[in-house]
């Protein structure tokens, strides 16, 4: 069976730094995009990041260009996103989906359940 | 970059038919996918590849796409249809995922 599970998320200051991480089992995880895309309370989704199944393709929404990085580590089937330079509008639920392949204009269709970012002082 | 543009809200009584509409520049040149996502939930797919359907998602739920505008039909709406759609597509212009701002259900 097929599952993503995030974790890390939490109360962060602005300005401050958090990583998230998105456990991946059942699937060949490096032959799979993966994203992650944000919810703030009350709205809609918003794509954060994508990363190709091998890592060495990676793209950001311009909101969190360089300031959040993804990345992923093959070995342990596991999926990053570290947040750095946080804001309060970055307070979110953040998902990881893994994508139906590793062409970016795939589907996703195995989405994990979030995890909830708030940052505020 | 590129915009997907959906209305905020559709109504329909239950067993009438639900028609949501995804607007962008040449559409139908691009692959469009669609999630529902009920409160409190992750998002689910329900359409993919313009007009395909994942297993376990009912045949009433269907898709379309040209032109400028994109479609995801509901037939014979049921109270538990009732959930934010969103369409999204990839934008190989701007390498970015694009979603489309979401429409909210509401089975009268």
């Amino acid at each position: 069976e097929v599952q993503v599970v995030e974790s890390g998320g939490g109360l962060e200051q602005p300005g401050g730094s958090l990583r998230l991480s998105c456990a991946a089992s059942g699937f060949t995880f490096s032959s799979y995009a993966m994203i992650w895309v944000r919810q703030a309370p009350g709205k809609g989704l918003e794509w954060v990041s994508a990363i190709s199944g091998s890592g060495g393709s990676t793209y950001y929404a311009d909101s969190v260009k360089g300031r959040f990085t993804i990345s992923r580590d093959n070995s342990k089937n596991t999926l990053y996103l570290q947040m750095n330079s946080l804001r309060a509008e970055d307070t979110a639920v953040y998902y990881c989906a893994k994508g139906a392949g590793d062409d970016m204009s795939a589907y996703f269709h195995h989405w994990g359940q979030g995890t909830l970012v708030t940052v505020s002082s | 970059s590129y915009v997907l543009t959906q209305p905020p809200s559709v109504s329909v009584a239950p067993g009438q038919t639900a028609r949501i509409t995804c607007g962008g520049n040449n559409i139908g040149s691009k692959s469009v996918h669609w999630y529902q996502q009920k409160p409190g939930q992750a998002p689910v797919l329900v359409i993919y590849y313009d007009s395909d359907r994942p297993s376990g998602i009912p045949e009433r739920f269907s898709g379309s796409n040209s032109g400028n505008t994109a479609t995801l039909t509901i037939s014979r709406v049921e109270a538990g249809d009732e959930a934010d759609y969103y369409c999204q597509v990839w934008d190989s212009t701007s390498d970015h995922v694009v979603f489309g701002g979401g429409t909210k259900l509401t089975v009268l």
